[in-house]
């Protein structure tokens, strides 16, 4: 079964400084890979994803991830965080078969201090 | 940019009640889900729904859980006696032919006392 682990519960992160979020995942073969973010009380909004091609993501809001299939890994990144970064992160993978249903992380929840 | 548009955005709903979650996919889109996470937790999912009819079912979706798309356009599920560990934030999610990006709707919160 295809599983998702996000090892860092909560990150505080001062505001202009870099952040990283980790993410590996389980699963027989490369998942199609995700992270979603979602504020207090909100929806869950696609940052980035990846099918295939470069392991390097570029998606919205300057954030990037890395695909690393070594370490069946799938970091988050962003050089300079800001205050409306702080809200909840999640990891997310689906089977490249099937009917393609997400399995997410438990989550990073990501505080931004001044 | 087309959306997934979810109705009520919060239900309060007694205990033994039944509710229906509503929700209107993108139109072009031929799957869709329900995903839901119990405040705190992680989002989790319920059901894929193809072809008008069920294509994978989580352990949580028991016999109290149903889906229907009634029209064409809208995606529905409903929890026939409510529990009140039913209380979650409950998604809506659907994805077009090439299955390349989930659309997810902004949430109906269920609240259950």
């Amino acid at each position: 079964a295809q599983s998702v682990t996000q090892p860092d519960i909560h990150i505080t992160v001062s505001e202009g400084a870099s952040l990283e979020l980790r993410c590996n995942y389980s699963y027989g073969a490369t998942p199609y890979l995700f992270w979603y973010v979602q504020s207090p009380g909100q929806g869950l909004q696609l940052l980035l994803k990846y099918f295939s091609g470069d392991t390097l993501v570029q998606g919205i809001k300057g954030f990037e991830a890395e695909f690393k299939r070594s370490q069946s890994s799938f970091n988050l990144r962003k050089p300079s965080v800001h205050w409306s970064d702080a809200a909840e992160y999640f990891c997310a993978v689906a089977s490249r078969g099937g009917d393609y249903k997400l399995s997410f992380g438990a989550g990073t929840t990501v505080t931004v201090r001044a | 940019e087309p959306e997934v548009t979810q109705t009520p955005s919060h239900q309060v709903t007694q205990m033994g009640q039944e509710v229906i979650l509503r929700c209107v996919p993108i139109s072009n889109h031929l799957y869709f889900y329900w995903y839901r996470q119990i405040l705190g937790q992680k989002v989790e999912f319920l059901v894929s729904f193809y072809n008008n009819e069920i294509s994978e079912k989580s352990e949580i979706f028991d016999d109290q859980f149903s889906v229907e798309r009634p029209d064409g356009s809208n995606f529905t599920l409903k929890i026939r006696s409510t529990k009140l560990e039913d209380s979650a934030m409950y998604f809506c999610a659907s994805l077009p032919v090439g299955k390349r990006g989930y659309t997810f709707g902004s949430g109906t919160r269920l609240t259950v006392v």
